[in-house]
């Protein structure tokens, strides 16, 4: 199973909106299966912060949004904030019944 | 409140064996299918292997299948991963995980704060 494909790397400014992509193929990202979102600052356990495509965790700011289109989904943090700065990671469940997750993305606050 | 504490990692040289284990507490073990997770050093996330609520089910990566055995004591709350053959490859730290609900299609939520597992000579 390939993992699902992020950008290295985005930045934003405190205020701004950046917008995380996570492209797979029609076996897991675009197929019925949930799509969740993972944070990870340094040092620490990631933290789930979408899941199935749209929905937040209880705690989750709204700034925290996901979506999907075809075999691409995508997490959109609005008002950036600097406690955002950290490592994030899509996951998808996949038609296999098993677990992929992407490469990550370093999301720099500037 | 869910917590999960990994334990069982070291060194350990190519080809040995270890066994990790997670104690879990603050929700109900048997509900829940749990999960391990990986991550080299620098590197991403990787999924290794789940198990079902009743250990009826079990799944793994390709790069565990074969190596690995995932179980589950549901009397003692814990989690267990046999990790047999090591290889340098196989450095990282592991995560355990919950099952968000009780299918193996809900994304893990609550996680511990990982064991090192270091495989060289």
């Amino acid at each position: 199973q390939s993992a699902l494909s992020q950008p290295p790397s985005v930045s934003g400014s405190p205020g701004q909106s950046v917008t995380i992509s996570c492209t797979g193929t029609s076996n897991d990202v675009g197929s019925d299966n949930g799509v969740s979102w993972y944070q990870q600052p340094p040092g620490t356990a990631p933290k789930l912060m979408i899941y199935d495509v749209t929905n937040r965790p209880s705690g989750v700011p709204d700034r925290f949004a996901g979506s999907k289109s075809g075999n691409t989904a995508s997490l959109t943090i609005s008002g950036l904030q600097a406690e955002d700065e950290a490592d994030y990671y899509c996951s998808s469940y996949t038609n296999s019944a098993s677990w992929v997750f992407g490469g990550g993305t370093k999301l720099t606050v500037l | 409140q869910v917590q999960l504490v990994e334990s069982g990692g070291g060194l350990v040289k190519p080809g040995g064996s270890l066994r990790l284990s997670c104690a879990a507490s603050g929700f109900t073990f048997s509900d829940y299918y749990m999960t391990w997770i990986r991550q080299a050093p620098g590197k991403g996330l990787e999924w290794v292997s789940y198990i079902s609520s009743t250990s009826s089910y079990t799944n793994y990566a390709d790069s565990a299948r074969g190596r690995f055995t995932i179980s589950r004591d549901n009397a003692q709350k814990s989690l267990h991963l046999q990790m047999n053959s090591l290889r340098a490859e196989d450095t990282a730290v592991y995560y355990c995980a919950r099952g968000r609900c009780r299918g193996t299609s809900c994304p893990p939520d609550y996680w511990g704060q990982g064991t090192l597992v270091t495989v060289s000579s």
